[in-house]
């Protein structure tokens, strides 16, 4: 299955300023997906990065506040803009996995996230 | 209404105990099953993968769908520390997943 790297695996961010995360992943891959991760809630998807073509934002989500890069079909990075302690979270990048050997199979490959701390 | 439930625990068990999880899901055109594992500071792993109802087993673990009653549970026999996690319950419908909240399961030696 895919290997997903992702970095900063943690930060902790001053109010009003950006942080961007990184995902690269060992293998070509049409969509990366940026998901969320707050503490007793389900994962929530933010947005699809498809390669060369803007991201798909779910609804809530928006890309002046989330922007979104796809320069490659190995890499993206998701910016958290102007952040406030709400944006404190687990960012999870990941991808569409065919490699797991199940026919026909839909599952996602995860990377290990990113923890914001915003103060 | 969340599409999927869970109940987010914490459910703590002894070492050698059957662990039992459960979700329920609202939409009756998901049609495949997961359940992720998910460690402290790591991101969810792929545990267990159905598309049918009934059981499957891969070691120590069972997931069973009951699709008339929109119903999944995994069991982890013979419980281990190692098994010591956050699980989540995932479903898929045409490439839209939809997670539960996650559980989170301590098993005590």
């Amino acid at each position: 299955s895919a290997v997903i790297s992702q970095k900063p695996s943690r930060d902790i961010c001053q109010r009003g300023t950006s942080l961007t995360i990184q995902c690269q992943v060992d293998s070509q891959v049409t969509m990366m997906f940026w998901y969320r991760q707050q503490p007793g809630q389900s994962l929530t998807l933010i947005a699809t990065a498809n390669q060369g073509s803007e991201a798909t934002y779910e609804s809530g989500f928006v890309i002046d506040k989330f922007p979104i890069s796809r320069p490659n079909l190995t890499f993206s990075t998701l910016t958290v803009s102007n952040m406030s302690p709400e944006d404190s979270s687990i960012y999870l990048c990941s991808v569409e996995d065919p490699g797991t050997g199940i026919s026909g199979a839909n599952v996602l490959t995860f990377g290990a996230g990113s923890r914001l701390t915003v103060l | 209404q969340k599409e999927v439930e869970q109940d987010p625990g914490p459910l703590s068990v002894p070492e050698g105990a059957i662990v039992s999880l459960n979700c329920t899901y609202s939409n009756s055109a998901f049609q495949y099953f997961m359940w992720y594992r998910q460690y402290s500071r790591k991101g969810p792993e792929l545990l267990m993968y159905t598309y049918s109802s009934g059981n499957k087993e891969d070691g120590r673990f069972t997931a069973q769908v009951d699709k008339s009653s929109k119903y999944i549970s995994l069991f982890i026999r013979d419980s281990q520390p190692s098994d010591s996690a956050t699980y989540l319950c995932a479903t898929d419908s045409w490439g839209k997943f939809q997670f539960g909240a996650g559980t989170q399961v301590v098993v005590t030696p």
